[in-house]
């Protein structure tokens, strides 16, 4: 089992909507939780990191937040635009080594 | 400031052959990860590189093996291709002990017939 559960698997919407994806991790002990962006074709990008004493971080329209006693994350987007189709990725890293731990993603599909 | 560079961008091999990958990590970073990302999957560990050594590694074969050079670029070599192993191969780099963000490169695209 993954230690790092994203969900929706997939998810489509009108511009200008918001929505809110989801990460729940197993990892431990815990150091810090990243959220990436992947357009098709293109590495992941880096659009928050969240150590544990953070529970709430933005970068313009995406807002990530941080519950480290339920092991949870949400990255809200807000107004979205027809650019934040992409996979978003939520990558969990644990305290002492270089581990880290990426979900599977979330599949975004902004619609005009 | 030229970020993380791989290449090359496509390939396509054959079952049995052996492949070179190739990344220049970004300025002024001396650690390279590799990943490997299936289709609609999230990218896999392969292992990572510091002071031109095999660090850490994660659940694959022996037939990937890497290298680290000098100048901090790195190599990733798949023995033996599989069905399996086509993918998208990422290099990700980063300053050891650092807590930024790796930075990812765009990939290379490996196809297996």
């Amino acid at each position: 089992k993954n230690q790092v559960e994203q969900s929706p698997q997939s998810l489509i919407i009108l511009e200008g909507k918001n929505c809110t994806l989801q990460c729940n991790y197993t990892v431990s002990p815990f150091s810090n939780l990243r959220w990436y962006k992947q357009d098709t074709g293109r590495g992941p990008v880096s659009l928050t990191i969240m150590t544990f004493s953070e529970n709430t971080k933005s970068n313009g329209r995406y807002t990530a937040t941080l519950d480290a006693d339920t092991k949870q994350s949400s990255l809200h987007i807000t107004a979205s635009q027809l650019s934040d189709s992409a996979s978003y990725i939520c990558v969990v890293s644990a305290r002492g080594n270089n581990d880290m731990r990426f979900g599977a993603g979330t599949r975004l599909t902004v619609k005009p | 400031d030229a970020g993380v560079t791989q290449s090359p961008t496509h390939l396509i091999k054959t079952r049995g052959q052996q492949v070179t990958l190739r990344c220049s990590p970004k300025s002024g970073h001396d650690t390279v990860s590799w990943y490997q990302q299936a289709l609609g999957q999230g990218p896999q560990f392969i292992f990572q590189y510091y002071e031109e050594e095999e660090r850490q590694r994660g659940n694959f074969p022996d037939r990937f093996s890497g290298h680290q050079f000098p100048n901090y670029s790195s190599e990733l070599n798949v023995n033996a291709l599989l069905l399996g192993d086509s993918a998208l191969y990422l290099c990700a780099s980063a300053v050891w002990g650092g807590n930024q963000p790796q930075h990812f490169g765009d990939g290379t695209r490996l196809s297996i017939l």
